[in-house]
């Protein structure tokens, strides 16, 4: 069955480090791979997304993605943290999905929770 | 540049009450979809309209209904409400759902509670 992974609840990083998001996915067929922010109190926006072709995907604000497909993942990757990237980041596969007759489209992960410490 | 507008942000309703949560969305897009968000849940798919005049149920449909009333709205209505549904609700819509590379536009979300 189509899952998406994201091991780690929540991340704690100082303003200035680096920071990695992991993400796993389980998908038969080749992925439509996805990146969102949630800012508090807001929806979702797009950060980036992977098709095809080049393995490492540029998003907007800095951040980029690299697809391993050796090792079924997709991890966000960002040089160097502002505090303004404090949020709640989802990694999603574009899906065919069976409800029952129906076709869904992206399965979420459950989300990471970044903090950005002074 | 509104983008996708969600009616209201919050609201409380005792267990057995009725309410529709509006959506709509200013740009055109063929596809609009209901999600809900619970803590450590991520988001699942209640309903989604492909197109103008069509529904289908996503992963979690009980206890929900949905009217696509024209191409720019897209309501869910809780019928009998419980508190198992108290949840954050975000509408989202998609220029074409024929792809499954589609990117998602959201609002901003409505926050229920069910006592």
């Amino acid at each position: 069955a189509q899952s998406v992974t994201q091991p780690d609840i929540h991340i704690t990083v100082s303003e200035g480090a680096s920071l990695e998001l992991r993400c796993n996915y389980s998908y038969g067929a080749t992925p439509y791979l996805f990146w969102y922010v949630q800012s508090p109190g807001q929806g979702l926006q797009l950060l980036l997304k992977y098709f095809s072709g080049d393995t490492l995907v540029q998003g907007i604000k800095g951040f980029e993605a690299e697809f391993k497909r050796s090792q079924s993942s997709f991890n966000l990757r960002k040089p160097s943290v502002h505090w303004s990237d404090a949020a709640e980041y989802f990694c999603a596969v574009g899906a065919l999905i069976n409800y029952g007759g129906s076709q869904g489209n992206l399965i979420f992960g459950k989300g990471t929770k970044l903090s950005v410490k002074p | 540049n509104a983008g996708v507008t969600q009616t209201p942000k919050f609201q409380v309703l005792k267990t057995g009450q009725s309410m529709t949560l509006q959506c709509a969305q200013d740009m055109n897009h063929n596809s609009m979809y209901w999600y809900r968000q619970d803590p450590g849940m991520g988001l699942r798919l209640i309903y989604y309209s492909a197109s103008e005049g069509t529904t289908d149920k996503g992963e979690v449909p009980n206890g929900y209904n949905v009217s696509r009333l024209n191409k720019r709205e897209f309501s869910l209505r809780l019928e009998s409400a419980a508190p198992s549904q108290t949840s954050v609700y975000f509408c989202a819509s998609s220029e074409d759902r024929g792809d499954i590379n589609e990117k998602l536009f959201f609002g901003s979300g409505t926050q229920l509670s069910v006592l």
